[in-house]
């Protein structure tokens, strides 16, 4: 059974630019969770999709923003980057959605902000 | 608010020494749920435990048990003889209720060297 799948793994980006980020989730999950994890901060929630709506969102400007296809892979994108952006971004995929079933999570993209 | 307390930063211990990891949570909410991920050197977060307010029974897995105190508001995780494998950064989190519902907040993380 393949994993949780995220492109690009590493990605550099200057201030100003925007940028996506994708996360396939496993076959059968319908829920699509992404964090920003960085030194300072830690693990952060962003927002959480399920079946290409988004039932709830944290504390980001609005900058950040997501989506969720149909086929249940979503994307995340950042628009005017800023230096703190950089940061590693995770995805994480269950079933019916973290707090009931188990989540899992894939590598992460690393996004590093020039 | 919702808030994930791990006040130990960094452990070391011996190998095969018992290590108990501690997680203090903060919610309004009657209904959620807490959960352990451990995070080893190669970056991928991984599912550990999870458990709802309802059930304060503590449980055993292998080398790995959990204390639910709902009283002190702590979910702390202990490691039996640990192995040099157990060295990772190991996340309490929470998820609570009504609007929060599926929003999971981690706790900063703490972490564990096993040394040989």
């Amino acid at each position: 059974k393949a994993g949780v799948t995220q492109t690009p793994r590493y990605l550099i980006k200057t201030r100003g630019q925007q940028v996506t980020l994708s996360c396939s989730p496993i076959s059968g999950h319908r829920s699509v969770s992404w964090y920003q994890q960085t030194p300072g901060q830690g693990l952060q929630f962003l927002f959480e999709y399920f079946s290409e709506t988004q039932r709830n969102k944290g504390n980001f400007p609005g900058r950040f923003s997501g989506r969720q296809f149909s086929n249940s892979r979503s994307e995340m994108n950042v628009s005017t980057l800023e230096l703190g952006d950089s940061a590693l971004y995770l995805c994480a995929s269950s079933r019916g959605g973290p707090r009931t079933d188990t989540q899992y999570f894939g590598p992460g993209t690393r996004l590093t902000v020039l | 608010a919702q808030k994930v307390t791990q006040a130990q930063t960094e452990i070391s211990v011996v190998e095969k020494e018992d290590v108990t990891l501690d997680c203090v949570y903060e919610t309004r909410d009657t209904t959620y749920y807490l959960f352990w991920y451990k995070q080893p050197p190669s970056g991928e977060l991984v599912f550990l435990i999870r458990r709802n307010s309802f059930d304060e029974q503590n449980e055993i897995s292998g080398r790995y048990s959990w204390n639910f105190q709902k009283s002190t508001s702590s979910f702390n995780f202990t490691i039996t003889a640990s192995q040099v494998v157990d060295s990772a950064v190991y996340f309490c989190a929470l998820s609570g209720g009504g609007s929060s519902y599926d929003k999971v907040i981690f706790g900063p993380g703490t972490s564990l060297s096993v040394i040989p």
